[in-house]
Order: structure tokens, then sequence, then C-alpha cells
């Protein structure tokens, strides 16, 4: 079935040390979006992709960056993970509609 | 003041009752709205979408929408245990992609 694959379902990491979070699409779709959610919070967006064409939220912090070398997949790179990183991150992409298609998330600890 | 603001909860009903979630919003030009459902540690899902003013029905579920008041509901008939979830609202603004959303609501369905 076509969908929104994230890899891995949990990751463990160190304080400060980088980490790279994936999501691939076999929707097609042109836009991909990653959102942060906290415990009991709404989700977060921090930057969407429409094709190539990056945006990032002003309040997103610099310690957040984002690739996407073609249509099916995205990376969230963490390059200093703090301890309040520690949250879900979720990609989802969107097509001609104004549905999103979420992944099953990446839940990120940091210890 | 929150650009979606819903009541944290918990909610609690009895399987069978009607269960009500609230949701407003900030801004006047939003076009689109969501209802999501999210169990806890997994990813949302889509459950109503509405565009337009007055009610719009699927299944059990009733979504209403008043731009005047700036305010979307959700109505869950017939309530049953596996609705125990957290609910979303999210809102498109005019001119954005990406989806905002509130910080849910949390359904316990009471067998």
């Amino acid at each position: 079935d076509a969908m929104v694959i994230q890899n891995p379902r949990y990751q463990v990491t160190q304080f400060g040390k980088p980490v790279t979070l994936s999501c691939s699409q076999t929707l097609n779709h042109n836009v991909m979006y990653w959102y942060q959610q906290k415990s009991s919070q709404a989700p977060k967006l921090l930057f969407h992709y429409y094709d190539k064409d990056f945006n990032n939220e002003a309040d997103t912090p610099d310690n957040f960056q984002s690739r996407r070398p073609n249509t099916s997949f995205c990376f969230l790179d963490i390059r200093s993970p703090g301890l309040g990183d520690a949250a879900m991150y979720l990609c989802a992409t969107s097509g001609t509609g104004e549905k999103l298609f979420f992944g099953s998330g990446t839940q990120l600890s940091v210890l | 003041q929150k650009e979606v603001e819903q009541n944290s909860g918990p909610l609690s009903v009895p399987e069978g009752a009607i269960a009500s979630l609230n949701c407003t919003y900030s801004d006047r030009g939003s076009q689109s709205f969501f209802w999501y459902r999210q169990y806890s540690g997994k990813s949302p899902e889509l459950i109503m979408s509405i565009y337009s003013n007055g009610d719009k029905e699927d299944g059990r579920f009733t979504a209403q929408l008043n731009k005047a008041s700036q305010y979307v509901s959700l109505l869950i008939r017939d309530s049953q245990p596996s609705d125990s979830a957290t609910y979303l609202c999210a809102v498109r603004n005019k001119g954005r992609r990406a989806l905002t959303f509130g910080s849910g609501t949390r359904l316990q369905v009471q067998p």
C-alpha cells in the first residue's frame, strides 16, 4: 500500500550527538512536512518542502535542519540534540488535496 | 492567544453516549478545518474535514463549523471504548499549506 514510512520507530541518542530521522513516501506527493510533538502538546510545524522549495518556520531552532534529496525521501537532522528535543517527530505529506498523510512517527529520546 | 484552542480534558462519557468536542481558532481567514484522532504513542489519523458553515456527517461522526463564531466541533454518537483517544483540531490558515494543530482533547469512553 502507498504510504508514508518513518524510520526508525524509536531512536535513542546522547546529548549533543547528531542524529538523523528519515521519512519516505510512495504517494508521490509534492509537499512533505516535519512536525515535532511533545507529550500532551500540539504537533508543531518545524518546516516543510514544496517540491525542492524549503520553507522554514520562524521559530524553528537552527539546531534542526532538513534535506530532501528527491520526491520520495526527506530527512530531519538534529545537529546537537538537547534534553528538550526529546519528542515524537512526525513526517507528513500532502498532494493536490488538503489532507495530510502522516507516517507512524519517530519517538526520540535524548540521554 | 493560541491559534487553535481546545479543552485538554479528559472528557469522560459512558459507552453509547454522545461525545462533544470543541475547538476555537483565532485566524478569521482560516479556510479548512480538520479533526484528527491520535491514540497514545501513535500518529494522528484523519477523521473528518469541513470547509463550509454547517454540519457534515460521516457515520457516527458529525463535524460542525461556525465561521462567524470561529468555532468547530466534533460530535461522536454511540461512543465506544475504542473511541478513547486524543482528538486534535487542525486549521489551515489562508495562504498557508501546513496545518496548525490544537493540543487536543483527551476523550475517555467508560464501558
